[in-house]
Order: C-alpha cells, then structure tokens, then sequence
C-alpha cells in the first residue's frame, strides 16, 4: 500500500525557518504535493515536486528525494498567519494520498 | 488558482433528513471531481471521485447508497447524504482537478470552501 508520515505538530518562533518532514512508502508516483488548510478552512495547495531536488515559492521550499523516499516543506521568515496544518500529498494515479498533517505552532 | 465553491458553507439538520451539498468549479471544466470528509484534527479521507458523466468511484468502506454522487455536468457535482445520522457528521470538502495546470500527469487539485454538516 500506500503511506505517508510525517510529524504531528512542529512549534517555531516567529520570523525563524521551519522544516516540516514528510516519509512516504509507495510502489510509483508522480509527484509530492504540499497543502496548507488553516483551521475551519478548506485546503490550499502549496508547492508540488515531481522531480527530485528544491522548488521554491517565495517563503515556503519544498524537496524531494526519490532515492530516500523522503520531502520536506521548508517555510522561511515565519509569519503568525503561517500557523495552520500542513499536509503532504502523494500524487499517484490521478488520486492524492494525504498524510496525517503537521499542526506549526508558531510563538511571538 | 481556479475557483470552486461549495453551497451550503454550513448545514444542521436533524437525524433521518438528506442533505445535498453542491460543489462547483467556477472559471474552468473540471471532468474530476473528488468529495472529501474530514473529522476534527485528521487528515483529509477521499469518498469518491466523480467523473462527469459516469458513476462515482467509492472508496472503500464508503456507502454508495448513502452518499450519493452526480456529475451532471463539468462544472457541477453534487453530494446527498441521505438518512443523515449524528455520526455523519462532520466537515465536507469537494475539490476539482484542473486540466490546465501544470504537465499532463501533475495532480493538482483546487478545494471548495467545506461544508460543516451537524446532525442533530
């Protein structure tokens, strides 16, 4: 099967750079997908690598190592409004498999 | 990014009764659409994928009978959950994917508003 991890909650200081990790156990994908969805609200998408190495988009990162099995979601210059719930998404056969998500707490 | 939005935003209803929840892509064609349900602080658990003009795809341990599907057209899909029960409660997501992002095989899936459904 298919199954993503990755962290329940990650705490950070505002202004600071945070990583948000993200494992993934698959037979063939795409693509990793990033997804913000602050809390109430529906998700938004962030970033997408279908390649290995960095994509970047203003403050946010994110990575993909194919041979680890292995992403990250890099966030920079934290903002109190970047506090929300991070999911990482497989992109396999035209269906996105979602991990548990990352609740970022963010701290003044 | 494209627009999809979903009416009603929010739903009470008592135990018994059916609820439609509409999902509409609003500035492009989207020949897939998929109905999430999301329970407080989890993640995101695809139902169905709805391909206009044919069946739904249920996922899994999902019942067809109860949460009815129809992709009348491109830009609209409709959710009924019927014989709505306490359980059912929860938080309704539909998204769209749209065929003009990105390359052909990359998933990118815009997300209408949600819909709160409490069932009392």
């Amino acid at each position: 099967g298919q199954s993503l991890e990755q962290p329940s909650e990650v705490t950070a200081v505002e202004g600071a750079i945070v990583q948000i990790n993200c494992t993934y156990q698959t037979s063939g994908f795409y693509g990793l997908s990033w997804y913000q969805q602050h809390d109430g609200g529906a998700p938004t998408f962030l970033s997408y690598n279908a390649l290995d190495g960095l994509e970047e988009t203003g403050r946010f990162s994110s990575f993909l190592s194919r041979s680890d099995s292995y992403g990250y979601l890099l966030l920079q210059e934290l903002q109190m409004k970047d506090s929300a719930s991070y999911f990482c998404a497989l992109d396999s056969n035209y269906q996105l498999i979602w991990g548990a998500g990352t609740k970022l707490i963010i701290k003044p | 990014g494209a627009v999809v939005s979903q009416h009603p935003s929010r739903v009470i209803c008592k135990s018994g009764t059916s609820v439609k929840i509409e999902c509409r892509s609003l500035d492009f064609q989207a020949t897939t659409m998929f109905w999430y349900r999301q329970f407080p602080k989890q993640s995101l658990m695809l139902m169905a994928t709805s391909n206009e003009g044919s069946k739904a795809t249920y996922e899994q341990g999902v019942e067809k009978d109860k949460f009815l599907i129809n992709h009348a057209s491109l830009t609209l899909s409709t959710l009924t959950v019927t014989s709505a029960h306490p359980e059912d409660s929860s938080f309704y997501i539909c998204s769209a994917r749209d065929p003009r992002a990105g390359s052909f095989y990359q998933e990118t899936q815009y997300f209408g508003p949600g819909t709160r459904l409490l069932v009392l």
